[in-house]
């Protein structure tokens, strides 16, 4: 199975900052990645897949970029509602693998 | 609009069985894939497997084949997650989710998650 290491696991950041959270494969998956978050208590909502495309409906201050193995989601500008936790998940082979999680904190 | 409805939550005793629906009321039920997530303090997002309603076609997670069965009623747009004999480390949120496209495997649409408690 690919292994993927997401860093930090948690970040504390205030309203206006921007965040930056790194996902690395254990091996290459060209730009088979996905990012997604999770509010407590809720599902996980797809913000990011194909390693940067930006799903519907997502604002535009959310990015991501990568290949191979090393991949990034940024937040240009975090908003209250940004404070979640953030997983990237590999699409290239299955069985498609998550990483552990990140979690944004308030500051 | 696109929704998956899942069943309720769940409070079984080990050795006991279980199956858990996630019904589609957008009408796109046989065009898509369906699959199955995992959510554990412990173990984080896991993915099981998936199946396609339209000729219930399923790959598994080596990690769950064996271990539940996933299969999908077209004719009433609901896919299940099964298990005949419930362990305690069976206890989780089990969310439904349907693939994006033929082409990305990224799951766009999440059910609401279904909580399963194995408990004796």
């Amino acid at each position: 199975d690919i292994q993927m290491t997401q860093s930090p696991s948690s970040v504390s950041a205030s309203v206006g900052d921007r965040v930056t959270i790194t996902c690395r494969a254990s091996q290459g998956i060209g730009s088979w990645l996905a990012w997604y978050q999770q509010q407590p208590g809720k599902a996980p909502k797809l913000l990011i897949y194909a390693a940067s495309s930006l799903q519907s409906g997502v604002p535009s201050r959310f990015s991501g970029s990568g290949s191979g193995t090393d991949f990034t989601l940024s937040i240009s500008s975090l908003q209250p509602e940004d404070f979640a936790t953030y997983y990237c998940q590999q699409t290239d082979s299955f069985p498609l693998t998550f990483g552990g999680g990140t979690r944004v904190e308030i500051k | 609009e696109v929704q998956l409805v899942q069943s309720g939550a769940e409070v079984k005793k080990p050795g006991e069985s279980l199956k858990i629906s996630c019904k589609d009321f957008g009408h796109t039920f046989t065009s898509f894939w369906i699959g199955w997530v995992r959510q554990t303090p412990g173990k984080g997002l896991e993915w099981m497997g998936i199946i396609y309603p339209g000729d219930s076609e399923t790959t598994y997670s080596p990690s769950f084949q064996g271990q539940v069965t996933i299969s999908a009623d077209k004719s009433i747009n609901t896919a299940y997650l099964q298990w005949r004999s419930l362990k305690a480390s069976d206890t989780a949120i089990y969310y439904c989710a349907r693939v994006r496209s033929s082409s990305e495997d990224a799951f766009d649409i999440w059910g609401q998650g279904t909580k399963v408690t194995v408990s004796s």
